[in-house]
């Protein structure tokens, strides 16, 4: 069935960049695209942006334009987040999501990756 | 703070009607765009619910159905159980934004 497995948490100073990656099997990995979405501790979803797995076109939310990176490497069905200049606002757990093209919707996520910004 | 508004709350007993709405404007839902609906249990990640096409991915009991008014969306939830305990979330572009957002979530208690 379809699934994505995300890597493990990770601790990073302010400043610092991280790195989270997302392996999708189950399924032709460039019939879909991956939206990043975050959760800040007892805070709601927040999208981030999403990436077409099909030819790596990208949407980003408006705030995080600058700071983050979302590639896809389709020899290994991996989709890539990378966020820079991290501070303490941007400790959250951290979800890979399938999104369909026409309607958007987003179907399966991974389990979540925490991501802690501390000094 | 996001542009789709929800009720930080609502309950009901067992086996009765709750819904909760989804706020937006004419940059979002009022501009036509779908809404989804997400459950997220606790700990775990969200799931999708119901789509703006009026489909409900398999597994999801009929008791769950959405529907989009003007520039709101709602989601019914009828016989309502114990374990629909949960956050809930409506999901829709934003044309202002250039991108989705997600709603300020709904935590239903039974």
């Amino acid at each position: 069935q379809v699934h994505l497995e995300q890597s493990g948490a990770e601790m990073r100073k302010p400043g610092a960049s991280v790195n989270v990656s997302c392996t999708a099997s189950g399924y032709p990995f460039m019939n879909y695209g991956i939206t990043w979405v975050r959760q800040a501790p007892g805070q709601g979803l927040e999208w981030m942006g999403w990436i077409s797995a099909y030819n790596g076109d990208t949407n980003y939310a408006q705030k995080l334009q600058g700071r983050v990176t979302m590639t896809t490497d389709t020899s290994t069905a991996t989709a890539y987040m990378t966020l820079r200049s991290l501070t303490s606002d941007d400790t959250a757990v951290y979800f890979c999501a399938t999104t369909h093209y026409d309607t958007y919707t987003l179907d399966v996520w991974g389990q979540g990756t925490t991501v802690t910004v501390s000094s | 703070q996001s542009v789709l508004t929800q009720p930080p709350s609502v309950s009901g007993a067992p086996g009765q009607r709750v819904s909760i709405s989804c706020t937006g404007s004419s940059s979002n839902i009022g501009a036509g765009y779908d809404v989804h609906w997400y459950q997220q249990l606790p700990g775990t990640a969200p799931k999708l619910l119901f789509d703006g096409s009026r489909n409900r991915p398999s597994g999801v009991p009929d008791r769950f159905s959405g529907s989009k008014s003007g520039t709101s969306a709602s989601l019914d939830i009828t016989g309502l159980q114990a374990d629909d305990e949960a956050d809930y979330y409506c999901q829709s572009y934003d044309r202002s934004l250039g991108g989705w957002v997600f709603g300020t979530g709904t935590k239903v208690s039974v």
